[in-house]
């Protein structure tokens, strides 16, 4: 059981560069986040997913894009990467109603 | 607007020692509140969950408590041990689903 599976781990982008953010989950939970650490600041969500084919944004999502198309992935886009996305991104995933969070490893992005 | 503060930002304990991580909090209406453990490159790990109704809950050698009249609750590590070097983080629920995070309190557990 992986439970929740980020790739890639590490990744350095120049500036204006696109990618995307692999996030993979094998519990069957119906929620899924997208949260970027940074220090002093703590946890903030960029876009979350009530169930598959839906999204929302969250309280930083502007640079951002997501997909959900299965249940289990949830997907984080960056079409043009600009420095001050330097940052770790984690993703999670919940049940319905209990509120757990389940992370990921995170991955560490850094844009030149 | 509803906020979540932790304190101490940073803490560094001798082995064996005991800690009190505090988080206090505005959310309203509450649901619920969790801790995490974050260890250093690693996602974050619930410790413990706190309902309205429940004053004290223990996990081995952390306990957490609530006092919803004051918003307070606090994580109490008993025994120090080199692995509880971590991120404590604080996350209070509130109803209808929305998330509030702690920026977290590092502590540090030396020889």
């Amino acid at each position: 059981n992986a439970g929740v599976t980020q790739t890639p781990k590490f990744r350095v982008l120049k500036t204006g560069q696109s990618m995307t953010l692999l996030c993979a989950q094998d519990m069957n939970h119906e929620y899924m986040y997208w949260y970027r650490q940074d220090p002093g600041m703590g946890l903030r969500l960029i876009h979350y997913s009530v169930g598959e084919g839906t999204t929302a944004k969250g309280e930083v999502p502007d640079g951002y894009n997501v997909s959900r198309l299965k249940k289990q992935n949830f997907l984080l886009g960056l079409e043009s990467a600009a420095p001050s996305q330097t940052s770790v991104y984690f993703c999670a995933s919940s049940l319905k109603n209990t509120g757990e969070l389940f992370f990921g490893e995170g991955s560490r992005l850094t844009v030149l | 607007k509803n906020q979540v503060e932790q304190s101490p930002q940073s803490l560094i304990i001798l082995e064996g020692k005991n800690c009190t991580l505090q988080c206090n909090y505005t959310v309203s209406p509450f649901s619920n509140l969790r801790w995490y453990k974050q260890d250093t490159g690693r996602g974050p790990v619930s410790l413990t969950i706190m309902t309205f109704s429940e004053n004290t809950k223990s996990n081995g050698r952390y306990t957490a408590t609530l006092d919803a009249d004051t918003k307070q609750s606090s994580l109490h590590i008993t025994a120090s041990q080199l692995s509880d070097s971590a991120s404590y983080i604080c996350v209070v629920r509130a109803r209808g689903y929305a998330l509030n995070f702690g920026k977290g309190t590092s502590l540090l557990v030396t020889p």
